[in-house]
């Protein structure tokens, strides 16, 4: 079983550049998240979905975008790259049913290593 | 905003020793999650263990284990007969119960740990 799928593994980019990290997973989970994580430091939530056709924001959304049209994926788009942008970036799956509580586990991919240059 | 500080950047363990990560964390809530992750080489972030405040059983998963003091705002992770596939960055989470507006994991910095053979 896949789980959480991400690609690429790694991606250098040029400052002004786009680009589009991309996530999929395979356990039917209703939530999905990207965080970004800066050297020696913690992870950082950038955007969530609660379910197809939804997203929202999170701590960090300046310069990303997303969109969730099916369950199973959930792509990060970067717009014109900057080096502030240079981090590792996760992508999360959770199942959390309609009221239940938010100690869910999550499950995540294996990054993504991006460097802007 | 809650914080959560992990004051030990790197610890160091001899095999099948017993080694402590400290986590604290900072809240006005009265009731929310906390969790550790591991972070191998391998990048992906894996659940190791987690509490729910209400609870004032420490909670338990085979060598890991937790001594949460709520008063303290304290959450440390205990690694019994450590092993080499221990060998991490560890990272403390804190989640709101907040089910929608606030669905971010708020991590410290990580402790890096080395287990010697």
């Amino acid at each position: 079983n896949a789980g959480v799928t991400q690609t690429p593994k790694f991606r250098i980019l040029k400052i002004g550049q786009s680009m589009t990290l991309q996530c999929t997973q395979d356990m039917n989970h209703n939530y999905m998240y990207w965080y970004r994580q800066d050297p020696g430091m913690g992870l950082k939530l950038i955007y969530y979905s609660v379910g197809a056709g939804i997203t929202d924001k999170g701590e960090v959304p300046n310069g990303y975008n997303v969109s969730r049209s099916t369950t199973e994926d959930f792509p990060l788009r970067l717009e014109l790259a900057a080096p502030s942008q240079t981090s590792v970036y996760f992508c999360a799956s959770s199942y959390r049913p309609g009221q239940g509580p938010t100690n869910e586990k999550l499950f995540f991919g294996s990054g993504t290593q991006l460097s802007v240059l | 905003a809650q914080t959560v500080t992990q004051s030990q950047p790197e610890m160091s363990v001899q095999e099948a020793e017993t080694v402590t990560l400290s986590c604290t964390y900072d809240t006005s809530e009265s009731d929310y999650y906390l969790f550790w992750y591991k972070q191998p080489p391998s990048r992906q972030m894996i659940l190791v263990i987690r509490q729910e405040a209400y609870k004032q059983q420490n909670a338990t998963e085979n060598r890991f284990s937790v001594n949460f003091q709520k008063a303290a705002k304290s959450f440390s992770l205990k690694i019994s007969d450590s092993q080499l596939g221990d060998a991490a960055m560890y990272f403390c989470a804190y989640r709101s119960p907040i089910l929608f507006g606030n669905e971010k994991l708020t991590f410290g910095t990580g402790t890096r740990l080395t287990i010697i053979p």
